[in-house]
């Protein structure tokens, strides 16, 4: 079974074009975060939602929208996409605690690329 | 802020040699540390983790230890296998409740027969 989903795999797309690439997990995880890969390989995260609710939003611009229908799913929505979004996006869940980190469980990425 | 810096990469090495993969960190408080693997056109997986000073974490032979003096946390294997060909990332989070990992720019390893 697989823990954490994105679709799609793979998407190719027109700048200008809003498009959404959605997550799901099944492991019971309260924390979902999505993460932007470039080209370079570095990895950052954007966003991190608790029980459905917003905690982090690093500076992304607000072409990006989160939302999170359930603590199951965090989709991400993008408006307007430009060159530079292409990149792969991964989301990520983890099963929140107090005072302890737990293991992020990463979705195998979605690779974004604008024309 | 939070910071991780790794050694630059690619890293080409013949089966069966030493691997280490240098990593250290800059960070308030106590991190928890991560070691994440990224094989070819997959996601990440958790390779291994240590929460505190002196904590060795290991998986499929590959050992890390967290070292608070330094502020280091180097992964090394005895002896590497083509198939540990991968992007291998270090990456720390703060230990209070559940936080974002801060990742480093990850070290591309590839092993030859």
């Amino acid at each position: 079974d697989t823990a954490v989903s994105q679709t799609p795999k793979y998407l190719v797309t027109q700048m200008g074009n809003d498009k959404s690439i959605k997550c799901e997990q099944n492991l019971g995880h309260d924390t979902m975060y999505w993460y932007k890969q470039d080209s370079k390989k570095f990895l950052k995260i954007m966003f991190s939602y608790n029980n459905k609710e917003l905690i982090i939003n690093e500076t992304v611009p607000n072409r990006f929208s989160p939302k999170s229908p359930d603590k199951a799913h965090l989709n991400l929505h993008i408006n307007s996409l430009e060159l530079g979004d292409s990149a792969v996006y991964f989301c990520a869940s983890s099963l929140r605690t107090s005072g302890t980190q737990e293991t992020q469980y990463f979705g195998p990425g979605t690779r974004l690329l604008v024309l | 802020g939070n910071s991780v810096t790794q050694m630059e990469g690619p890293v080409t090495l013949s089966e069966e040699a030493f691997l280490t993969i240098n990593c250290t960190y800059t960070a308030t408080g106590y991190p928890s540390l991560f070691w994440y693997v990224q094989y070819p056109g997959e996601g990440l997986q958790l390779l291994l983790k240590a929460t505190k000073a002196d904590d060795k974490g290991s998986n499929k032979g590959f050992e890390a230890t967290y070292r608070k003096e330094t502020t280091s946390f180097h992964l090394e294997k005895g002896s590497v296998q083509v198939s540990d060909s991968a992007v291998y990332f270090c990456a720390l989070s703060r230990r209070a409740g559940n936080t974002p990992l801060v990742f480093g720019k990850g070290t591309r390893l590839s092993v030859i027969a």
